[in-house]
């Protein structure tokens, strides 16, 4: 089993709609969550941490199940411009490494 | 000046040859890394270093050689590679610790190897 698992998409939506991205994570003993944002041919950009109660930050909803261990990320009203592939990151230990998912690829269309 | 600088952007070798990647940070940052990413899989860590001691050595085949000669600058040297290590060489840096300081990518270097 993959330590991080993404549905690599594409997610096809309208301009306007309401999606939702799930991850879920194989070690238990993971401690810190984030979501990374990634435009074609761009480097990865961080979106928003991931924090246990659940946390917004404009249109972003990013929610944090432990018991399950999955991590979501809701947009609401989506634009053209959030079009690009939505990275879930875990950092499983105390140190400095990050492991990322494959990665689920967003299309907004007009 | 931006924060992560890779150069260069694109790289072509032969599996003879020797090459370096070069990464410099200008976001007094502690940590500094090294991430490979391959078409249709995830970025892979490969190398960590914090306050220029290597911390992390995620398995790494011994072609590839990091070396950090202080907080700014971070080098990837390269010999005798393979083809299947062609792909998006990524240099990220942070502050020591990753959970309250988001990683800053490079804009990385696109590596063929031929």
């Amino acid at each position: 089993r993959k330590e991080v698992e993404q549905d690599p998409g594409p997610f096809n939506v309208p301009e306007g709609a309401t999606v939702a991205f799930n991850c879920t994570y194989s070690n238990s003993a993971s401690q810190s969550f984030f979501w990374y944002r990634q435009d074609c041919r761009k480097e990865p950009k961080l979106l928003m941490s991931v924090y246990s109660s659940g946390n917004e930050d404009g249109r972003f909803t990013a929610q944090l199940n432990r018991a399950s261990q999955y991590i979501s990320l809701l947009i609401r009203d989506s634009k053209l411009s959030d079009s690009a592939t939505y990275l879930c990151v875990v950092n499983r230990n105390a140190g400095n490494m990050l492991t990322f998912g494959g990665g689920t690829r967003l299309m907004v269309k007009p | 000046e931006t924060g992560v600088t890779q150069t260069p952007r694109h790289l072509v070798m032969g599996m003879t040859n020797k090459k370096s990647l070069k990464c410099e940070q200008h976001l007094g940052h502690n940590a500094m890394y090294w991430y490979k990413q391959s078409a249709k899989k995830p970025l892979e860590l490969m190398f960590v270093y914090n306050f220029k001691e290597q911390t992390e050595n995620n398995s790494v085949p011994s072609r590839f050689s990091p070396e950090c000669p202080n907080s700014s600058h971070l080098f990837l040297h390269l010999h005798t590679l393979q083809p299947e290590d062609s792909a998006l060489y990524l240099c990220a840096s942070s502050q020591d610790d990753i959970r309250h300081s988001p990683l800053h990518f490079g804009n990385g270097t696109r590596l063929t190897v031929t």
